[in-house]
């Protein structure tokens, strides 16, 4: 099993460029999740996603969307950056039956100029 | 709404020293608490949990217990290693469904020989 997998790693971006960051799991996990961690924020939650075609709001959502067309992929789409989009960002999934224990993959460093 | 708090870093100890980090929570009902831990350059694992009150979630060593009265799940291990500097995260999800984490803002510890 890879787990869970995130590309690519580090991305730096203009302001008003788009982009997206792929996840992906091999687990068969139904909930996906994408966080955002900030230097002293811990993670906040983004987006988040129960089952293929069904995805919800969280925490910070703005400035970005998601979509959840396979149980495996959880794309990231950047709309048009702005520098305060700049942090790390993780994929996470984890199987209903257990609560809370997420798997988290290596991150994506995006810095936005 | 849910929120975590725990200690602000960094925590500085030498090998052997015992090591505690404060976690206190706000939830309504029964929230499910965690504690996971970041190594440096990688994403988040899961250390141990504690689902209902006075709980004990334990993982190598280390362990915290769910103290409903004081909302708090402090985290302990009597005899630190220098493989144990990381970032700690305490989390919860509200209730014993669903898997959508609030996290606290982290505490760095760094453990020299």
């Amino acid at each position: 099993n890879a787990g869970v997998t995130q590309t690519p790693k580090f991305q730096v971006l203009k302001t008003g460029q788009s982009m997206t960051l792929q996840c992906a799991q091999d687990m068969n996990h139904e909930y996906m999740s994408w966080y955002r961690q900030d230097p002293g924020m811990g993670l906040r939650l983004i987006h988040y996603s129960v089952g293929a075609g069904i995805t919800d709001q969280g925490e910070v959502p703005n400035g970005y969307n998601v979509s959840r067309s396979t149980t495996e992929d959880f794309p990231l789409r950047l709309l048009s950056a702005a520098p305060s989009q700049t942090s790390v960002y993780f994929c996470a999934s984890g199987s209903g039956g257990l609560v809370g224990e997420q798997y988290f993959g290596p991150g994506t460093r995006l810095t936005v100029t | 709404g849910n929120s975590v708090t725990q200690m602000e870093g960094p925590v500085t100890l030498s090998e052997e020293a015992f090591l505690t980090i404060n976690c206190t929570y706000t939830a309504t009902g029964y929230p499910s608490l965690f504690w996971y831990v970041q190594y440096p350059g990688e994403g988040l694992q899961l250390l141990l949990k504690a689902t209902k009150a006075d709980d004990k979630g334990s993982n190598k060593g280390f362990e915290a217990t769910y103290r409903k009265e004081t909302t708090s799940f402090h985290l302990e291990k009597g005899s630190v290693q220098v493989s144990d500097s990381a970032v700690y995260f305490c989390a919860l999800t509200p209730g014993a469904a669903g898997n959508k984490l609030t996290f606290g803002g982290g505490t760095r510890v760094l453990v020299k020989p």
